[in-house]
């Protein structure tokens, strides 16, 4: 069965770079959610998106934008980047109004800030 | 804001044993998981709840949502090596929002 695709899986910044992150969600997934982990932490809710409009916000810097495309797939800018901003970066995606039915985490883009 | 306090934090445990966790919660949760984690992979899911004191089991594992849906615990018996792994707790609020809220974890490692 597909499952949500993360890519790049490894990226490497120095500071004050720029990352973009795509995650491409399963075929007739409408609903991308995007997560940080840091380092020994659990996973902190960062923005969702519904159709391509944004439906949820959680604690994103306003460093970060992310939006999502008419194919569905998702991409998370990272501006001026920061040591701090050293994580695993989860996108999710599911059917909207399904709840937890279908709810599927990619691997992760582990990104790497110098 | 909300908060899942998981414990305990890691656990050291034989093959064989079994192991229990929970988390606990100020907020009501609509649905309440049970995700494992392994190194650098995406969390997977092992249970979901969805009414208040739902029993449900999954081959070893067996999890519990609470009567005030407030709390849950997952228990895993007769441990093997490949249980080991990163366990969270995680609450999905419903509505429109299906964001998830994360325990802290529960690092298991399985002595053979």
């Amino acid at each position: 069965a597909a499952g949500v695709i993360q890519s790049p899986r490894h990226l490497i910044k120095e500071k004050r770079e720029t990352a973009t992150l795509k995650c491409y969600p399963i075929p007739r997934h409408d609903t991308v959610y995007w997560y940080q982990q840091g380092p020994g932490q659990d996973p902190q809710f960062l923005i969702s998106f519904y159709e391509k409009m944004q439906s949820d916000k959680g604690s994103i810097p306003d460093r970060f934008s992310a939006q999502q495309f008419s194919d569905y797939h998702s991409e998370l800018n990272m501006s001026s980047l920061e040591l701090g901003d050293s994580a695993l970066y989860f996108c999710a995606s599911s059917v909207s109004g399904t709840g937890i039915y279908g709810y599927t985490f990619g691997s992760g883009t582990r990104l790497t800030v110098v | 804001g909300q908060q899942l306090n998981q414990s305990p934090q890691s656990m050291f445990i034989q093959e064989g044993e079994d192991v229990s966790m929970n988390c606990t919660s100020s907020s009501i949760f609509n649905t309440w998981l049970w995700y494992k984690q392994d190194p650098g992979e995406g969390p997977v899911l092992l249970i979901a709840l969805y009414k208040a004191g739902e029993l449900t089991s999954n081959g070893r594992l067996t999890a519990q949502f609470g009567i005030t849906r407030k709390d849950s615990f997952l228990n895993i018996s007769a441990s093997i090596p490949s249980d080991v792994g990163i366990y969270f707790c995680a609450g999905q609020l419903g509505g429109n929002t299906g964001k998830l809220i994360f325990g802290q974890g529960t690092t298991l490692q399985v002595k053979p």
